[in-house]
């Protein structure tokens, strides 16, 4: 069946711009998580949504970063006036319920910030 | 705060050799997760170990798990080239409060020459 989505998969803003990610879970999948992957800081957590809700915000690196779920599926990740330390993947991963075994991740969105 | 140390974080290996990764982890994680990233992809699950003395195999690759040394291991038996990759382990703090994002290790690059 079809996996975890993102879009787009690559993006160039200009700093001090707002960007907003996309993330497409597996069909069924309650959970969904953020991470990003950058060179200097390796895979972090970002968010964790279940359903609708955000139980854990704890990873947003700042009140810059900002994430929704609608619907129980679709995640929109937003970055408000990035910066240049903002360039990384953003990792997008689902799972069936919180209990799941396995995060099943997306291709990513490769961020640039100039 | 769950902190997950790989090591070797390089390592360069002939077709036919057998090797170990190391990943250690500073507190209890309810489970533990092998993936395998290839250049330019997303990351792959391989294997989740949920308790103490848990072993787990998939062809050439077997994880094992021993929680009261904080400790899994990933072992490659006779290695072969399409088993170069970047191969992360990570954890879970299971805290019954939302806590389910995962916390990485900085990845194992695998080099496997003919």
């Amino acid at each position: 069946g079809a996996g975890v989505s993102q879009s787009p998969s690559n993006k160039v803003t200009e700093k001090g711009k707002d960007v907003e990610l996309r993330c497409d879970p597996i069909s069924g999948h309650t959970a969904l998580y953020w991470y990003r992957q950058s060179l200097g800081q390796g895979l972090e957590f970002l968010i964790y949504f279940q359903g609708n809700s955000a139980p854990d915000k704890s990873g947003l690196p700042s009140d810059r970063f900002s994430a929704e779920r609608t619907g129980g599926s679709v995640s929109t990740l937003t970055i408000q006036r990035t910066q240049q330390e903002d360039s990384a993947v953003y990792l997008c991963a689902s799972s069936r319920m919180r209990a799941q075994e396995t995060q099943y991740f997306g291709p990513g969105t490769r961020l640039l910030v100039l | 705060e769950l902190k997950v140390e790989q090591n070797p974080l390089f390592l360069s290996m002939q077709e036919g050799k057998n090797y170990t990764i190391y990943c250690n982890y500073s507190t209890t994680s309810d489970r533990l997760y092998w993936y395998r990233q290839d250049p330019g992809k997303s990351l792959e699950s391989l294997f989740v170990l949920l308790s103490n003395g848990a072993v787990k195999q998939e062809g050439r690759l077997m994880a094992s798990l021993d929680t009261k040394a904080r400790l899994s291991t990933l072992h490659i038996t006779a290695a072969v080239h399409d088993l170069s990759a970047t191969y992360f382990c990570a954890g879970r703090m299971y805290s019954g409060g939302g806590a389910d994002g995962l916390t990485f290790g900085k990845g194992t690059h695998l080099i496997i020459q003919p």
